[in-house]
């Protein structure tokens, strides 16, 4: 099983929809979870952290973590055609110096 | 946006030649990293450090080495580059073990 696990996409949503992104993760006593989003070309840049159960509220993000499923989602509010990006999930690797493994990204792309 | 440069931000090499990438913070964040990423890999953990003078591997760090003389800089070291070694570099920081990471704006690196 891969450590980080993300649906490649393309995910496609209409202008004003909400996106969905799923992460799931394999290390039982992963402390710390991240979303970043990626544009092309870009650095990846910090959008959510979240580190204990339930929901995380930030603007138009929402990030929810459930760690008895090991699963860590973020949703878009209203979405817009500059959320179009690739989405990556980030999970702390337990018993590191804060290492991060992150799953190979979401690719959204928000439809005007 | 976190102090972070790199240098260079592209570069063009041949197989055998020595390369040094640098990343300078001016955050005096304790822990620095050095990634790769690559089209289907996502982004993997070369090396990181935890203090000046700590460093420690990561996932891929066969054929790189790194120094920290000072906490602002971290230099990624590619003794003898080849082509494999072709990918994009981004050095991230830290303020402390499983908090947020932060990424500098990349290297793109071609071994020829």
């Amino acid at each position: 099983q891969k450590e980080v696990e993300q649906n490649s996409g393309p995910l496609s949503v209409p202008e004003g929809a909400i996106a969905s992104l799923n992460c799931t993760y394999s290390d039982r006593v992963s402390q710390s979870f991240f979303w970043y989003r990626q544009y092309s070309g870009k650095s990846p840049e910090l959008i959510m952290s979240i580190y204990s159960n339930g929901d995380k509220e930030d603007g138009r993000f929402t990030a929810q973590l459930n760690k008895a499923s090991q699963y860590v989602s973020l949703l878009i509010r209203d979405s817009q055609p500059s959320d179009s990006a690739t989405y990556l999930c980030a999970v702390n690797k337990a018993g590191s110096q804060g290492n991060l493994i992150f799953g190979k990204g979401t690719k959204l792309s928000v439809k005007p | 946006d976190a102090g972070i440069t790199q240098s260079p931000r592209h570069k063009v090499t041949e197989t055998g030649t020595p390369v040094t990438l640098r990343c300078h913070q001016t955050e005096n964040h304790r822990y620095m990293y050095w990634y790769r990423q690559d089209p289907g890999h996502g982004l993997r953990l070369i090396h990181y450090s935890y203090g000046v003078k700590d460093t420690d591997k990561g996932e891929v760090s066969d054929g790189y080495s790194v120094s920290r003389s000072k906490t602002e800089d971290f230099l990624l070291t590619l003794e003898s580059a080849t082509s494999s070694q072709t990918s994009v570099y981004f050095c991230a920081i830290s303020e402390k073990g499983l908090n947020e990471q932060f990424f500098g704006p990349g290297t793109r690196l071609t071994v020829l």
